[in-house]
């Protein structure tokens, strides 16, 4: 089955800064690509998501980058703002295989520095 | 135009008793997949459902665990006996019924065996 590796664990970066999260996937079967951002209790949301016929894709100032090549995939935030303080999950799905669910990682706790 | 809806939210039991979770659908979707997070984890896939069939339920435990999505009505996780380390989020997503991957969450049921 699938497996998604995500690091960092924990990224502490400066308000007004940029944040980089990766993951890599291992089976090249899957082809979307989506990120979650999940608040303390709450719900995870859906903030960006990416296909596999697609290199890049920008929302404001998010942005993911996919590698298919070398199964990977990152996302880019821009000019972080204390609100963006999250767990952000990456997951990958082989749409059209008809069985399974996300397979996520295991998050990464971003934190903004004031 | 109301989102994926869960319930109980929180939900507390004893040792070998019954816990149902139920979970409502966004409006005019017809795929609901259920996940287990774990304090500090990322989320697993348990089970995949469409209205009156499981797909996929290659991520639950073969005991004590199942899942249904009636024809009328929520989907509903049940778990028997429970034990602690059934202790854990438990969320829901739903999809539509065609054209998109994309997975809406819930906000989730915490369940706590004490």
């Amino acid at each position: 089955g699938e497996n998604v590796e995500q690091h960092p664990s924990t990224l502490s970066v400066q308000e007004g800064d940029s944040a980089v999260i990766k993951c890599t996937y291992s089976d090249s079967a899957s082809n979307y690509f989506p990120w979650y951002k999940q608040e303390l209790g709450k719900r995870p949301q859906l903030i960006i998501d990416i296909r596999s016929n697609v290199g890049e894709k920008k929302d404001q100032r998010i942005a993911v980058t996919l590698n298919k090549t070398a199964k990977h995939f990152s996302l880019h935030i821009t000019e972080t703002q204390p609100e963006d303080s999250a767990v952000y999950f990456c997951a990958a799905y082989r749409s059209g295989g008809g069985a399974d669910g996300l397979t996520f990682g295991k998050g990464t706790h971003l934190i903004i520095q004031p | 135009n109301a989102g994926v809806m869960q319930n109980p939210r929180h939900l507390v039991r004893r040792r070998g008793q019954e816990a149902r979770l139920r979970c409502s659908p966004m409006k005019g979707h017809s795929h609901v997949y259920w996940y287990r997070q774990l304090p500090e984890e990322g989320l697993k896939f348990m089970v995949y459902l469409q209205k009156e069939n499981i797909i996929d339920e290659s991520g639950m435990p073969k005991e004590r665990f199942s899942a249904e999505f009636p024809k009328e009505g929520p989907s509903i996780l049940r778990i028997q006996q429970v034990v602690r380390g059934d202790s854990a989020a438990y969320f829901c997503a739903s999809s539509p019924e065609t054209g998109t991957d994309t997975q809406y969450f819930g906000p989730g049921t915490r369940l706590t065996v004490l």
